[in-house]
């Protein structure tokens, strides 16, 4: 069974500043891939970032980047020069690259970026 | 280009009652999911459709129906609806088939459903 766990519920940084919000995953599977979403207050998810496991480059993508290592089946997000736009939940999620096609979700970080 | 949409955005039911929660995309996807999202986890699977004419079961289907109407809808329903479906539900769709999971699936807004 695949799980993703996310052990900080809460987490706050300054406006400007940068923060990582932590992911670690159990999978037997040895091809996968990595999601960061993010849902603001409108509730809607929002792809932030994806890494695909067979990649040792870590993605980046604009102010986000992750911090990926497979050995130890961890998968920060790091979001850079925080904006008070990024105050959201974020949620780490993974899924198989074989058998059924669903995300499994982590239960979430709620950040706040105060100004 | 709406996306995903969903409706109806918040609905109220009594213990017993049945009703239809609507999902249509308009990117051409393949495939389509509903998830249900509780406080304090994260969404969990109800159904999917990897393709048109297709359905399977996710991690939480009890007490849920599905219908993939066409290429573009994608229909849940509670056929007597219970307290523990209190819930928020999301749909979601990607591009499926040949890129075998690593496509990005997209979200509707939710449905925020409460069963008294």
């Amino acid at each position: 069974a695949q799980t993703v766990t996310q052990s900080q519920p809460e987490m706050s940084v300054q406006e400007a500043e940068t923060v990582t919000l932590s992911c670690t995953y159990d999978t037997s599977e040895s091809n996968y891939y990595l999601f960061w979403y993010k849902q603001p207050p409108s509730r809607q998810m929002i792809l932030v970032i994806r890494q695909e496991a067979y990649k040792q480059q870590n993605a980046t993508e604009n102010r986000f980047s992750v911090n990926f290592q497979k050995a130890a089946k961890s998968f920060s997000l790091k979001i850079s020069d925080s904006q008070l736009g990024d105050t959201a939940m974020y949620f780490c999620a993974f899924r198989p690259k074989t058998g059924a096609n669903n995300l499994f979700f982590g239960t979430g970080t709620r950040l706040t970026v105060i100004p | 280009n709406a996306g995903v949409t969903q409706t109806p955005k918040f609905q109220v039911l009594k213990t017993g009652q049945s009703m239809t929660l609507q999902c249509a995309q308009d990117m051409n996807h393949n495939s389509m999911y509903w998830y249900r999202q509780d406080p304090g986890m994260g969404l969990r699977l109800i159904y999917y459709s990897a393709s048109e004419g297709t359905t399977d079961k996710g991690e939480v289907p009890n007490g849920y129906n599905v219908s993939r109407l066409n290429k573009r809808e994608f229909s849940l329903r509670l056929e007597s609806a219970a307290p523990s479906q209190t819930s928020v539900y999301f749909c979601a769709s990607s591009e499926g088939l040949k890129l075998q999971g690593r496509e990005t699936q997209y979200f509707g807004p939710g449905t925020r459903l409460l069963v008294l």
